[in-house]
């Protein structure tokens, strides 16, 4: 069974600081998710990583995927309020051999950046 | 290019009664999934749909059950309501599904058992 987790699954953050959320998963995959939730709203997507070594950046944030780790990093650069949410990531798989996937989550990492 | 589109977004129902949850994928997307999402258990996978057939299905009783339309929309059916089935149930769609792009989630329909 494909496990998923993340840490931490709390960081309080100061605006300016860096900070980086981990996310490791118990099996071969090669497609990995991060996702962005705010209290009340859906999921939105942040960044796909499809291959050992990719890197994906967007404004503060930046993820990366060490597959042969089994890592994937969301790292935060100089925090600001606006980044407060929770963060998920997601590993996606083959099941049944029906052409189908799934996504696995991570139990989310609830960040708060503090003024 | 619209969404994901989810109905209702709120509901309230009693215990052993059922309910039945609408999503409609952005257009030309062909397959669509269904997630539960509670504080304790988090996200969870409950089923696949592609061109009316379900490719898959996560570990839920069979009280939760889905089909898919020929216009690629897609219901949620459970049965005999737990306290338990109270949560966020989100639907997500893709054009294949499988092909390395994200899902897009809609908001979600809320669900709660009294």
């Amino acid at each position: 069974e494909l496990k998923v987790e993340q840490n931490p699954l709390f960081l309080s953050m100061q605006e300016g600081k860096n900070y980086t959320i981990y996310c490791n998963y118990s099996t071969t995959s090669d497609r990995l998710y991060w996702y962005r939730q705010d209290p009340g709203k859906s999921l939105e997507s942040l960044f796909v990583l499809l291959s050992n070594g990719a890197v994906k950046q967007e404004g503060r944030l930046m993820a990366s995927l060490d597959t042969k780790a089994r890592l994937s990093t969301l790292h935060i650069t100089a925090a600001v309020h606006d980044l407060s949410a929770t963060y998920f990531c997601a590993v996606d798989i083959e099941y049944s051999g029906a052409g189908s996937y799934q996504l696995t989550f991570g139990k989310g990492t609830k960040l708060s950046v503090i003024p | 290019k619209a969404g994901v589109t989810q109905t209702p977004r709120y509901l309230i129902k009693t215990r052993g009664q059922q309910v039945t949850l609408s999503c409609s994928p952005i257009s030309g997307h062909r397959s669509v999934s269904w997630y539960q999402q509670t504080p304790g258990q988090g996200l969870q996978f409950l089923f696949e749909y592609f061109s009316e057939t379900q490719r898959n299905k996560g570990n839920f009783p069979g009280r939760f059950s889905g089909r898919q339309f020929s216009n690629s929309r897609s219901e949620m059916n459970v049965s005999t309501l737990e306290l338990g089935d109270s949560a966020l149930y989100l639907c997500a769609s893709s054009r294949v599904g499988g092909e390395g792009s994200p899902l897009h989630f809609g908001n979600g329909t809320r669900l709660t058992v009294t």
